[in-house]
């Protein structure tokens, strides 16, 4: 099955830097990768995903990009708040575009960012 | 998001009984999935159900069970045979049209 690795698991900054958080599956099938962010005793919320038949994509602040061939995909925080503290998660699934599709998403077990105010 | 609602929110169990977790959701979304959240862990797929009346194991399915009778819900028994139960559950759905996956609020169970 599916397998994400992600890093870091820890990661600081200081506000106003940048964040970059890696992850790499090894599915080959695999074509939707969401982030998400979770806050402490929070659900998990969607803040951007990809398909794989994008390289990358910006919303505001954040952006994904993803090399298909390399098989990893990172999550981009421009401008980091005191806001942005939180767990992201990454994960990837053979979504509906696929005649294999699943819908499983498999997680990377998630990096605690804080930004230092 | 806010039309999944799980509850309670805190539950207590002693070793050995049994205790089913609720999903409920009014978003007329046809998927639902049980996921497991543990300390420095990913999340990790239990069950899901893609339709009514059907319902496929995960990753992680031991010592759990699953119905789906009714769209809207989607409860899942934690059995005594799950050894180490002690865990953040959370539940999500899915529309038919997309790949996004939406999450309830979390029930925390704690064997004593």
């Amino acid at each position: 099955g599916e397998n994400v690795e992600q890093h870091p698991s820890t990661l600081s900054v200081q506000e106003g830097d940048s964040a970059v958080i890696k992850c790499t599956y090894s599915d080959s099938a695999s074509n939707y990768f969401p982030w998400y962010k979770q806050e402490l005793g929070k659900r998990p919320q969607l803040i951007i995903d990809i398909r794989s038949n994008v390289g990358e994509k910006k919303d505001q602040r954040i952006a994904v990009t993803l090399n298909k061939t390399a098989k990893h995909f990172s999550l981009h925080i421009t401008e980091t708040q005191p806001e942005d503290s939180a767990v992201y998660f990454c994960a990837a699934s053979i979504g509906g575009r696929s005649g294999g599709s699943n819908y499983k998403l498999t997680f990377g077990k998630g990096t605690l960012l804080t930004v230092n105010p | 998001d806010g039309g999944i609602t799980q509850s309670p929110k805190y539950l207590f169990r002693k070793e050995g009984q049994n205790v089913t977790l609720s999903c409920e959701q009014n978003l007329n979304h046809d998927a639902m999935y049980w996921y497991r959240q543990d300390p420095g862990q990913g999340l990790r797929l239990i069950y899901y159900s893609q339709i009514v009346n059907d319902f496929q194991k995960g990753d992680i399915a031991e010592g759990y069970s699953v119905s789906r009778e009714k769209k809207e819900s989607f409860p899942l028994t934690v059995t005594s045979a799950q050894k180490n139960p002690t865990a953040f559950y959370l539940c999500a759905t899915r529309t038919g049209a997309t790949d996004t996956q939406y999450f309830g609020p979390g029930t925390r169970l704690t064997v004593l």
